[in-house]
């Protein structure tokens, strides 16, 4: 069965510093999401790709964080300079197309840790 | 914005009882509600989308109702194993907002 990558799984590194993290939808997907979840609170929606555009990113501090689907397929997700209050889990999602009753696919997630 | 609400937080069952949770959401301008079942150290995996109200939908011991009209939506499962242990999410996608927001989830365990 067809799985959405997302690499890598945890990440740990200290404020200031810069982190990427990486994700490969399912293929076929024209949609694409990055979410972040902050423990004990549901996942919220960061940035949302239609092929290689982007959708939304009203919810996406564009002071440090970028994103990017270049080529419509795989995306990345950049925080710099990473602060203490990133720390959280950020999950990729992928669905065939937009509709409110499309499935999300998710992947595992990357548990980023700011020191 | 549209808000959703999950009940309860966390719930402690024994191997064998059934259980329900329940989430709301604002009834004006309803699209779908989608509901996803997230163990530990995997994946977020879907269970349902609904749209319609009085929709009822089922996977093997897990079912979900739909009540549009009130904003709610139940979800059972019947005879809890212990690999039901998850946190359970809803998702609704209405009002203004054109993604799904997410509730804060329902965390279950399952002791043997």
């Amino acid at each position: 069965e067809a799985e959405v990558a997302q690499s890598p799984r945890y990440k740990i590194t200290e404020k200031s510093q810069a982190v990427a993290f990486w994700c490969d939808p399912i293929s076929g997907h024209a949609t694409l999401y990055w979410y972040r979840q902050i423990l004990g609170q549901g996942p919220e929606l960061l940035v949302q790709f239609q092929d290689e555009s982007v959708v939304d990113d009203s919810q996406l501090p564009k002071d440090r964080f970028s994103a990017e689907r270049l080529k419509g397929v795989d995306s990345t997700l950049k925080i710099q300079p990473a602060e203490l209050g990133d720390s959280a889990m950020y999950l990729c999602a992928s669905s065939f197309s937009t509709g409110s009753a499309d499935t999300q696919y998710f992947g595992p997630g990357t548990r980023l840790t700011v020191l | 914005i549209l808000n959703v609400e999950q009940s309860p937080q966390s719930l402690h069952v024994q191997e064998g009882d059934s259980t329900n949770f329940t989430c709301s959401f604002p009834s004006s301008n309803f699209y779908a509600l989608h509901w996803y079942r997230w163990e530990t150290a995997k994946s977020p995996e879907a269970l349902f989308v609904m749209t319609l109200n009085g929709d009822e939908k089922k996977k093997g011991r897990i079912s979900a109702t739909l009540n549009t009209k009130e904003g709610y939506s139940y979800l059972y499962i019947k005879g809890s194993q212990p690999e039901d242990s998850a946190t359970y999410l809803c998702a609704g996608y209405g009002g203004s907002q054109g993604n799904l927001i997410f509730g804060k989830g329902t965390k279950l365990s399952v002791k043997p």
